[in-house]
């Protein structure tokens, strides 16, 4: 069965440094998502992303974050200058037809530690 | 913004009990998704809910869209170990096609032999 996949599954990095998270989406979806889980919490919403723009973005998603589609598969979410409250599980979403485009389908994550 | 409560915040059963949890939200909502989440790992779909009064099930699990629009409720019959987990309730934004999703505060269950 098709499914979304992210790398790495767990970043380690010092506070200032830029990380990019990547994310294999599923092959026919178009439209693509990032959200954030800090440890303990619910999932938040940062950003989505159809016909390579940003079609809607949280509060949560400032100047440091950006996103960009390279080619035909991946899909990045890039932390400029990494803050320790940017430590957190990532994941990224994808969706298709099924259910109109409302039923996302979820990666397993990528844990980023910033120290 | 949406928001959503989850009740009850977390749940010990023994195997074999059904459970019930709910979901509120303050505004309307046109579809409703539950998610299982297992430590470590991503979300994953469970059932989803098209229509107010719709009552949906997936193997064990069975949920309603309540006919207000602002409540759900997911059931889990006979519940085994491989249960255990944070169940999270979702719903996309009325903003358009394949809108954010705004999830539930979850509930957790633990399954005890």
């Amino acid at each position: 069965e098709p499914e979304v996949t992210q790398t790495p599954s767990h970043q380690v990095t010092q506070m200032g440094q830029e990380v990019i998270l990547h994310c294999v989406p599923i092959s026919n979806h178009l439209y693509f998502y990032w959200y954030r889980q800090i440890l303990g919490q619910k999932v938040e919403f940062l950003v989505s992303f159809y016909n390579n723009e940003i079609s809607e973005k949280s509060e949560i998603f400032d100047d440091q974050f950006s996103v960009e589609r390279p080619d035909g598969s991946n899909f990045t979410l890039k932390i400029r200058s990494t803050k320790l409250e940017d430590s957190a599980m990532y994941f990224c979403a994808s969706t298709g037809l099924a259910g109109s485009y409302n039923e996302q389908f979820f990666g397993p994550g990528t844990r980023l530690t910033v120290l | 913004g949406q928001q959503l409560n989850q009740s009850p915040q977390s749940m010990f059963i023994q195997e074999g009990e059904d459970v019930s949890m709910n979901c509120t939200s303050s505004s309307i909502f046109n579809t409703w998704l539950w998610y299982k989440q297992e430590p470590g790992e991503g979300p994953v779909l469970l059932i989803a809910l098209y229509k107010a009064g719709e009552l949906t099930s997936n193997g064990r699990l069975t949920a309603q869209f309540g006919i207000t629009r602002k409540d759900s409720f997911l059931n889990i019959s006979a519940s085994i170990p491989s249960d255990v987990g944070i169940y999270f309730c979702a719903g996309p934004g009325l903003s358009g096609t394949a809108s954010k999703l705004t999830f539930g505060t979850g509930t957790r269950l633990q399954v005890t032999l």
